[in-house]
Formats: C-alpha cells, structure tokens, sequence
C-alpha cells in the first residue's frame, strides 16, 4: 500500500466548477507538498504545507494533521488547469518527499 | 532566467552506454535533488545533496552516480545504460532540505 494516497485517479469537471483532490497519507510527516504537472511535463510547486489552509488566487489548499489528509480546491475551474496533480509527503525534517500517485484533471471548456 | 535548467531536454542512446546529465540552480539553494518519473508517471527521489552531504537512496542501482562541483550544480551521471532506465528525470533544489522544490524541466532518457 502507498504511504500516499490521491482521489481521485482521474477527473474531469465543465468550466466554472468547484474541483476538490484529495490526499490521504498513512504515516507522520513534516510537510505536505501540492505540485502541478503540465501536460507539456513540466513540474511547479503549488503550495507546501505543515498545518492549516494556504490560498494562492484560485487555489486553495488544507491540512488536518490529525487526520492525516490534505485537499486541494481550485474554485472557478478554466480549461488552462488541466494538468496532473501530486500530492507528496516529507517524513519528518530529514526524509525524503514521497510522492502519491497524481489525480489526472482535464477542464472542458 | 530559468531558476533550475537541465540539460539535455531529450536523450536516445544505446543499451551499454554511459550518459550524463546536468543541473544547474541559480537560486543560491542548499539542497538539489534527483528525481525519476517512471512510465506510469509516478516519481520517486533517487538522490538528495545538502549541504555538500549526499543522501543515497538505496533503492538505486550503483550505475547511478551524482556528482556536485559546486553547490549550484549537481550531474548524474549513468553507467551501462538499461532499458529500465528509460525514464523522465527531474533535478529539483530548495533553499533548505524542507523547503518548497523548485523544479526543472525534466530530462526524457529513451534508452534502445
């Protein structure tokens, strides 16, 4: 079993929709990473998290450390967020990011 | 200016072969990283550098090498290319070991 956990695999949402991707993770960490793949691969990091929401424009992202799971919200979906979306995890201050296995979104127009 | 540039973008070779790639941040970070984006495109770290310090993960075949001139670069070099080493890979640093990644634009090995 992954230590990560994304839901969904795949998503695909009309523009203007409230998307939500979650991420469950089964051990204690020091951090929690969203990042964006494009379709052309590229990699960009969202947000980083360790408690708490962070908001960056459309993008919303939340913790809960005692539940173990994080959420990604993009409010007002365009058809430009189209991407892969990982979520990953860093055990403790010194380990190393685990990544889960990426939710596949495609906004249609 | 690109915060972290790889080179090359694409590389063919032939099984046997020994192929480098390089990385360069101009962020003034610590810490870079190497990652690997298998076929199913799920990505695993292969090797960490902070601080001069190099963090081996152990799942990685001795074929791999990393080697860091300075702190604003850090190469891998592959010995006796596989075809499993087929991969996308992905040089990434931060400001410190657990700060934010900055990525780059990843390197497609095919190797034939």
């Amino acid at each position: 079993k992954n230590e990560v956990e994304q839901s969904p695999q795949n998503l695909t949402a009309q523009e203007g929709e409230f998307i939500t991707i979650n991420c469950s993770y089964s051990v204690g960490i020091s951090a929690l990473h969203w990042l964006q793949q494009h379709p052309g691969g590229g990699i960009v990091s969202l947000f980083m998290l360790s408690s708490g929401k962070k908001k960056h424009g459309r993008l919303i992202a939340t913790i809960n450390i005692q539940e173990k799971h994080s959420s990604l919200h993009i409010t007002a979906s365009h058809p430009r967020d189209s991407a892969v979306y990982i979520c990953a995890v860093r055990l403790g201050s010194q380990g190393n990011l685990i990544f889960g296995k990426g939710t596949k979104l495609s906004v249609k127009p | 200016d690109t915060a972290v540039s790889q080179t090359p973008k694409y590389l063919v070779t032939q099984m046997g072969n020994d192929k480098s790639i390089k990385c360069e941040q101009n962020l003034g970070h610590d810490t870079m990283y190497w990652y690997k984006q298998d076929s199913k495109k799920f990505l695993k770290i292969m090797f960490s550098y902070n601080n001069k310090e190099l963090i081996i993960n152990e799942t990685v075949p001795n074929r791999f090498s990393p080697k860091s001139p300075d702190k604003a670069h850090l190469n891998l070099h592959i010995n006796s290319l596989e075809l499993g080493d087929s991969a996308v890979y992905f040089c990434a640093s931060s400001q410190v070991y657990d700060a934010e990644a900055f990525f780059g634009q990843g390197t497609r090995l095919t190797v034939v």
